[in-house]
């Protein structure tokens, strides 16, 4: 069986500091991981995908993530956030399997202060 | 707009009723889904359709019946419904194969009385 561990349930950061959200993932076979956001009152956004390749990858806005095989983490990092960043983040995981099936880890609330 | 809509956005009910969600989006996907955020915000799949099939079925309570006329629709009916029914659920659409991106409705809010 598949699941997701966001250990921070939520990060308070000050604007133009960097962050990091930190998600671990626990599959017997090979996976395909994401990084959604969810804005206040909306529904999900894709943030970011690894699916095989450069295990650096990013996103439009200034994110990125890295996944690490041997420790299972697919952590997402911002070098300067701002406070439109402000969202919970989810971090996601589907295996080789026939569907398209995401396990979600239970969201990290990042909250972005003046 | 290209979008995944649902309808309504908010749902106030007794316990006991019957509700249906209804979720329509036109970006062309021929793959289906419904979610459950609870009040933790906690996410899980409970349904998925391909081309009007049923592909993923989660332990979901028979009192969920999805329904899928066609590729662009999928709808949620609730028989009976109880107090830990509330929740915001999520319909999301993608093109069928591994890894696709799924795209997200604005959820609709249920709350059971």
């Amino acid at each position: 069986a598949q699941s997701v561990t966001q250990l921070d349930s939520q990060v308070p950061v000050f604007e133009e500091a960097p962050v990091e959200l930190r998600c671990n993932y626990s599959s017997s076979v090979s996976v395909y991981l994401f990084w959604y956001v969810q804005y206040p009152n909306q529904g999900l956004q894709l943030l970011l995908k690894y699916l095989s390749g450069s295990t650096l990858v990013e996103s439009i806005n200034g994110f990125e993530a890295e996944f690490n095989k041997s420790q299972t983490s697919f952590h997402l990092r911002k070098p300067s956030v701002h406070i439109s960043d402000t969202a919970e983040y989810f971090c996601a995981v589907s295996s080789s399997g026939a569907t398209n099936k995401l396990i979600f880890g239970t969201g990290t609330l990042l909250a972005v202060q003046p | 707009d290209t979008a995944v809509s649902q309808t309504p956005k908010y749902l106030v009910t007794q316990m006991g009723n019957d509700k249906s969600i209804k979720c329509e989006q036109n970006l062309g996907h021929d793959t289906m889904y419904w979610y459950k955020q609870d009040s933790k915000k906690f996410l899980k799949i409970m349904f998925s359709y391909n081309n009007k099939e049923l592909i993923i079925n989660e332990t979901v309570p028979n009192r969920f019946s999805p329904k899928s006329p066609d590729k662009a629709h999928l709808n949620l009916h609730i028989n009976s419904l109880e107090l830990g029914d509330s929740a915001v659920y999520f319909c999301a659409s993608s093109h069928s194969g591994l890894a696709r991106e799924q795209f997200f409705g604005p959820g609709t809010r249920l709350t059971v009385l």
